[in-house]
This record gives structure tokens, sequence and C-alpha cells, in this order.
């Protein structure tokens, strides 16, 4: 099956730093990747819709300034973390929505993020 | 607007019990799809199923079966004979035709299965 890779894996960071998320699809093109955010013991939440070549389509209450996305690929889609705080800290997703007829969408195994 | 609803926060059974996950959504598409997803501990999401709104058949995988029911808008899942593996947090998810592939979650449900 369709395979997304996310790196890092985990990432310890101080307060004020920024921290750069890659998400690949690695054997399809992504029409589409969305980065969702989980906190511990919670759900997960779409934060932002990203699509090659455009900006991206954040979520209400998600501020665009601090997770800056850019999708300069079709297999490759990142998210920065600005100005990281401890409140940042959470599990990040990716998926990929599959360039082809059908439906389908991939996840990435996620990455931990902790700012301290 | 699309919704939803997984009431059952945790679970717990004894190895070898069957237990339903149940799933309510709200959603104003007539066309959409449905999904359930595993996530073990290490956090990696496992795609269980999709199933799309015009296809009520019920559908069987193994120890796991999923009952999509339009007239309740619900659709549970079950895992018959549980194992110790299927410890897990279970996640539905909605997504409408015309929303662009985004997936709406439910709250999820941790199961756990003790030996």
């Amino acid at each position: 099956g369709a395979v997304v890779s996310q790196h890092p894996s985990w990432v310890i960071c101080k307060s004020g730093t920024s921290v750069k998320i890659e998400c690949r699809s690695l054997d399809f093109q992504a029409t589409t990747m969305f980065w969702y955010r989980q906190f511990p013991k919670q759900s997960l939440m779409l934060m932002a819709t990203s699509n090659e070549g455009s900006k991206a389509t954040y979520e209400q209450g998600v501020e665009k300034d601090k997770f800056l996305i850019n999708h300069a690929s079709l297999t490759l889609s990142t998210l920065t973390v600005t100005s990281a705080h401890p409140e940042d800290s959470s599990f990040y997703i990716c998926s990929a929505h599959l360039r082809r007829g059908g439906y389908e969408q991939y996840f990435g195994p996620g990455t931990r993020l902790t700012v301290t | 607007a699309q919704k939803v609803t997984q009431a059952q926060t945790e679970i717990s059974v004894v190895e070898k019990e069957d237990v339903t996950l149940d799933c309510v959504y709200e959603t104003r598409d007539t066309t959409y799809y449905l999904f359930w997803y595993k996530q073990p501990p290490s956090g990696e999401l496992v795609f269980l199923i999709r199933r799309n709104s015009f296809d009520e058949q019920n559908e069987i995988s193994g120890r796991y079966s999923w009952n999509f029911q339009k007239s309740t808008s619900s659709f549970n899942f079950t895992i018959t004979a549980s194992q110790v593996v299927d410890s897990a947090v279970y996640f539905c998810a909605l997504s409408g035709y015309n929303q662009g592939g985004k997936l709406i979650f439910g709250q999820g449900t941790e199961l756990s299965v003790k030996p």
C-alpha cells in the first residue's frame, strides 16, 4: 500500500525556537495533504489542508502565522511551528490524499513535539 | 455541519469477549465516507475500513465486522473474540464527498482487553 513518512518522529525544542516537520508520500503523488494535531487522550483535530503549489487552508482557530505550511511538490509538505511554546507540545500527524481515481487517504506515523 | 460521536470513552473487556464500539454521525452531504482507524500506543493510525454512503452492506473481515445503518446514522464496529492485541484507541471518522478529503474524527474509544 501507499506509504507516507514523517520526519522527525520526535523532537524536543526550547521555547521560542522554530521546528520543521516534513511529510512525504513515498510512492505516490498526493493531490492534497492534511495536517492534524492530537493532544494526549484526545482526538485528531484538523489544522490545515495543503495543496501543492497553493496556499494552505487553515481551520478556524489555527494561527496561520504560527503554523506555516509549505507544499512545494506533490510528494512533500512541511509544517513549521514558529516560536514554539510549551502549549504547542502535541502529536502532529499528516495524511496524504492519493491522486488517482477513487478516494484514499494515508496517514504518516506522526511527530511528537515537546517544547521545553 | 459534520459531526461524529463516539459515546464510549473507555471500554474494558476480558479476552475472548465480543465488544461493539458505537459510532453515530451527522452530515448534510448525500454522499459521504465513513472510516474506522485503530491507534495503538505507538500512535500511528491503522486504517481498518472505509464505507461509502451508498453501500449499506455490512462487512466482515476476520474477527472484525461493521454494521452501517443510514436510518440511524450509525456505523458500529464489533470485534469478536477480542484479544489483548486489540487494545488500542479506535476512531470513527467521516468525510463528505465535497469536503475535499477532510476527515472529521470522533472522540475515540479506548479499548482495553485484559488477559
